[in-house]
């Protein structure tokens, strides 16, 4: 089955910086990737929406300019936080789908452990 | 954002008891998925269905898509320890599982020894 990847595992980082999460498609090119956010015992929230060479699409309530997504190749999307604050601390999941693959879905990453402390 | 309302929220079963759990939205979806998580990693798909009354096996594992498209089903058979985990279904506007998806609460299943 497809692969996806996300770099790195886990972060741990100081309140006020910023931090950069990798999501790679390994052995399909990705219309479309999409960023999820988990809190604990809870479920997944979908942040953007990331289509390659456009601007991604945010779901109300998320600062576009606080998690800024890029998404400049077709197996290559990046997830900024800027200016981390302890609530940002969470599991960032994201997930990558080709348009046109029929009844196909989408694969997700093993996702990304960030903590501010 | 809207979720989806998963029941039950948790179950305690013991090994080779047949599990049944189900999700229920308010509106209507074209497409739904469950998928599996275990901790701290990303959710793994088990089942997609994309058709309203569509019943699909995978092993042990059986799932309906509710023929008013707001709700669907995921059946376990003969439980094994390997099961244990959090489950999610998924909903998509779309005919496609590869669109925005909107997930429910979970399921989680623990087995007793």
């Amino acid at each position: 089955g497809a692969v996806v990847s996300q770099h790195p595992s886990r972060v741990i980082c100081k309140s006020g910086t910023s931090v950069k999460i990798e999501c790679r498609s390994l052995d399909f090119q990705a219309t479309t990737m999409f960023w999820y956010r988990q809190f604990p015992k809870q479920s997944l929230m979908l942040m953007a929406t990331s289509n390659e060479g456009s601007k991604a699409t945010y779901e109300q309530g998320v600062e576009k300019d606080k998690f800024l997504i890029n998404h400049a190749s077709l197996t290559l999307s990046t997830l900024t936080v800027t200016s981390a604050h302890p609530e940002d601390s969470s599991f960032y999941i994201c997930s990558a789908s080709y348009r046109g693959r029929g009844t196909d879905t989408q694969y997700f990453g093993p996702g990304t452990r960030l903590t501010v402390l | 954002g809207q979720q989806l309302n998963q029941s039950p929220q948790s179950m305690f079963i013991q090994e080779g008891e047949d599990v049944s759990m189900n999700c229920t939205s308010s509106s209507i979806f074209n497409t739904w998925l469950w998928y599996k998580q275990d901790p701290g990693e990303g959710p793994v798909l088990l089942i997609a269905l994309y058709k309203a009354g569509e019943l699909t096996s995978n092993g042990r594992l059986t799932a309906q898509f509710g023929i008013t498209r707001k709700d669907s089903f995921l059946n376990i058979s003969a439980s094994i320890p390997s099961d244990v985990g959090i489950y999610f279904c998924a909903g998509s506007e779309s005919n496609f599982g590869n669109e925005k998806l909107t997930f429910g609460t979970g399921t989680r299943l623990t087995i007793i020894p």
